[in-house]
C-alpha cells in the first residue's frame, strides 16, 4: 500500500535558521505533491504545489523540491520565525484520485 | 468570505449513540470532500462529492457511516452507532468544480468526536 515518510515527528530549530523537512514515499507515483501547515485546532491550510515534471517551487521564505527517482519531497523555510511553529504535512495526488496524507512534521521555531 | 465550516467543533458521546457532523463549503464549491484524523494516525479520505452526488466513497470505514449532501450545498455526516474507534477529527474540505487536479482544497477546523 502507498505510504508517505515525514522525517521526524517533531523537529526544533533556532530562530533564523533554515527548517528543512523531508517526506519520502513508496508504492506510490504522484503527479502532485503538496504541502500544508497544520495548527493546533485547526484545520490543514495550503501552502505549496510541485508537479512531478517540476525540480523546485519557491514562495516567498518557502522552498519546495521533488524528486521523483528518489520519491523525496524537502521542504525548506528560511529565515524561520517562531510564527513558523505548526504542523506541516506532506500530500501526495494522482490523477482524479484522493489526497493521500504523510502523519506531519512538528515544527518548534525557538526565539 | 466565510472559509469551510464544521459544526460541533467537540462532540462527546456514548458508544451505541448517534452523532450528525455537518460541513458547510465555501459558496459555489461544488467539490465536496470528508477526512478523518484518529490519535497517532495521518489524514485520511472518507468521501467526495461533487455537488450531491457521491463521487467515490471508498474511503468509508464500514456502513455506519452515512454521508449526505441534499440540494449540494452542506454536507452532513452520520455515524450510527457510534463506536469507540470512531474516535478522531473529522475534517471537511471543499474546492471549486474542475479543479480536483493539482489545487488546494480548503479545509474547516474539524470536528474532534470522542467516544465513550
Amino acid at each position: 500500500s502507498q505510504k508517505i515518510e515525514q522525517n521526524s515527528e517533531a523537529l526544533n530549530i533556532q530562530e533564523g535558521k533554515t527548517a528543512t523537512l523531508t517526506c519520502n514515499y513508496t508504492n506510490y507515483s504522484p503527479a502532485y505533491l503538496q504541502w500544508y501547515r497544520q495548527d493546533p485546532g485547526r484545520g490543514p491550510v495550503f501552502l505549496l504545489l510541485i508537479r512531478e515534471n517540476e525540480k523546485e517551487k519557491r514562495k516567498e521564505r518557502l522552498k519546495v523540491t521533488f524528486d521523483t527517482t528518489l520519491k523525496q519531497s524537502l521542504f525548506h523555510i528560511t529565515a524561520s520565525q517562531p510564527a513558523d511553529s505548526a504542523t506541516y504535512l506532506c500530500v501526495l495526488q494522482r490523477g482524479n484520485t484522493p489526497l493521500v496524507f504523510g502523519k506531519g512534521t512538528r515544527l518548534s521555531v525557538i526565539a | 468570505e466565510a472559509g469551510v465550516t464544521q459544526f460541533p467543533s467537540h462532540s462527546v458521546i456514548e458508544k451505541g449513540q448517534t452523532v450528525t457532523l455537518r460541513c458547510d463549503p465555501i459558496s459555489g464549491h461544488d467539490n465536496l470532500y470528508w477526512y478523518r484524523r484518529v490519535m497517532g494516525k495521518e489524514i485520511k479520505f472518507l468521501l467526495h462529492f461533487v455537488k450531491e452526488s457521491k463521487q467515490d466513497e471508498s474511503g468509508m470505514p464500514n456502513n455506519r457511516f452515512l454521508a449526505e449532501r441534499t440540494g449540494g450545498t452542506y454536507s452532513t455526516l452520520k455515524v450510527q452507532p457510534a463506536e469507540l474507534e470512531d474516535s478522531g477529527v473529522y475534517f471537511c474540505a471543499s474546492s471549486p468544480l474542475g479543479s480536483e487536479l493539482n489545487t488546494e482544497a480548503f479545509f474547516g477546523q474539524g470536528t474532534r468526536l470522542t467516544v465513550v
